[in-house]
């Protein structure tokens, strides 16, 4: 069965200080691959996302991923990041060959941001 | 605006009340899906619907009903609430296997309590 694990659940930092939030998936066929963010009491929006290409991909807000399909991985990363990034962030697949658009979502990481 | 719209955002019930969530999509979306977010599990899919009267099981489908009438409303029915079903509810919706590489797009979210 797939799955994804997000392996922080609560990360704390300071504005300006770098970030990795890692993602692991398991599924041995072709996926797409997704980074939602939730800012306190909104909906899901995409932070970015990987069909496939360039397995770096650029998102909003200065967020980036790279896809490392040897590790199955696609770990979320921000050179610095700011007060307004706190929000909890999911990593989701979807199996390419799927055809129910299914969404396997990690556990989510809650990222606090301090001034 | 292309927009996934909930309602109600906040509901508050007692057990066994019947309740529907209802969901609607303006972007001619044949994916649409139910999911519940818990803390610590991310979100799991309670079911989806491929297009107008299909519509199947997620992985937690248990105490809840569907229906897919018109191709843009999905609601959720409980037809007997229970204090588990407390959570956070999103609808989501997708282009479908003619748009192969896309991402969902989820509605802002219900809080539902069950007292």
């Amino acid at each position: 069965a797939q799955s994804v694990s997000q392996h922080n659940h609560h990360v704390i930092l300071s504005e300006a200080a770098s970030l990795e939030l890692g993602c692991n998936y398991s599924y041995g066929g072709t996926v797409n691959l997704f980074w939602y963010v939730q800012y306190p009491g909104q909906h899901l929006q995409l932070l970015l996302k990987y069909f496939s290409g360039d397995p770096l991909v650029k998102g909003i807000k200065g967020f980036e991923a790279e896809f490392i399909k040897s590790k199955f991985s696609f770990n979320l990363r921000k050179p610095s990041v700011q007060w307004s990034d706190t929000a909890e962030y999911f990593c989701a697949v979807n199996a390419r060959s799927s055809n129910t658009g299914k969404l396997i979502f990690g556990q989510g990481t809650t990222l606090q941001v301090k001034p | 605006e292309a927009q996934v719209t909930q309602n109600p955002r906040y509901l508050i019930t007692v057990t066994g009340k019947k309740l529907t969530v209802t969901c609607s999509q303006n972007m001619n979306h044949e994916y649409m899906s139910w999911y519940r977010q818990d803390p610590g599990l991310g979100l799991r899919q309670i079911y989806y619907s491929m297009n107008v009267e299909v519509t199947d099981k997620g992985d937690v489908p248990e105490g809840y009903k569907v229906s897919r009438k018109e191709k843009r409303n999905f609601p959720l029915i409980l037809e007997s609430p229970s204090p588990n079903q407390t959570s956070l509810y999103f609808c989501a919706s997708s282009p479908g296997q003619g748009v192969p590489n896309t991402e969902a797009f989820f509605g802002q979210g219900t809080r539902l309590t069950v007292v």
